[in-house]
């Protein structure tokens, strides 16, 4: 189908422990995006891969945040010790490969991450 | 860092009345989206803008790019209760990046 899925959709985790979210894009787009969106709307860029490689990783807080994007496998978003500041609704994205026709990301439903 | 902020921040209109929101970059974009998001669910892509002083309509709303491409407006003619929700503009600062810097979004509330 035309959706980005991404799991689980609500995800709780007590304070210093992992959180991984897994999202698997539109088949055929060849960028991968991870937003996360706190409280006041605030959408804020994590990571785009371009296929299974890195394309831009400056949102990422490398100390405790890694994603991957393997071949034939569901993207993913792996937070290590979690801290309450995590909390938020993280969205990966997809996309067709150029910016220059009328496509926009696709989203996916969204983790909900509650850090307890 | 750039910025992208809109204006205004909540807006409450009646049904049948006119709205439109503002975006503005601190930097000049190679182009600029639109998303809406409803309540509770993900963004939805509008359109995208591209060139400068562009305009695109989609039956009540009518998307601006500025003429220095660091700004934009949206704007709905007659509103109706399905157009709830918060509008974002996404702005890119690189062409080829596909990194969208969001907006900080502008909330209607349609009242029936």
């Amino acid at each position: 189908g035309e959706e980005v899925a991404q799991t689980p959709k609500h995800l709780v985790r007590g304070e210093g422990q992992k959180a991984k979210l897994y999202c698997a894009p539109i088949k055929g787009h060849s960028y991968v995006f991870w937003y996360q969106q706190v409280l006041k709307n605030e959408f804020k860029f994590l990571i785009s891969f371009q296929n299974e490689n890195v394309f831009d990783e400056t949102g990422m807080p490398k100390e405790r945040f890694s994603a991957k994007c393997l071949p034939n496998s569901p993207c993913s978003l792996e937070i290590q010790a979690t801290k309450l500041e995590d909390s938020a609704v993280y969205f990966c994205a997809s996309s067709q490969s150029s910016y220059k026709d009328n496509y926009g990301y696709t989203f996916g439903s969204g983790t909900r991450l509650t850090v307890v | 860092g750039q910025q992208v902020m809109q204006i205004p921040q909540y807006q409450h209109v009646q049904e049948g009345e006119d709205f439109t929101t503002y975006c503005n970059s601190s930097t000049t974009l190679s182009n600029i989206q639109w998303y809406k998001q409803r309540p509770g669910g993900h963004p939805v892509f509008l359109i995208q803008l591209v060139k400068s002083g562009e305009v695109k309509k989609q039956k009540r709303l009518t998307f601006q790019f500025g003429e220095a491409k660091k700004n934009s407006s949206l704007h709905i003619t007659a509103t109706q209760t399905t157009d709830v929700g918060t509008y974002f503009c996404a702005g890119s600062p690189t062409s080829g990046t596909y990194k969208y810097i969001f907006g900080t979004g502008t909330r209607l509330k349609v009242l029936a």
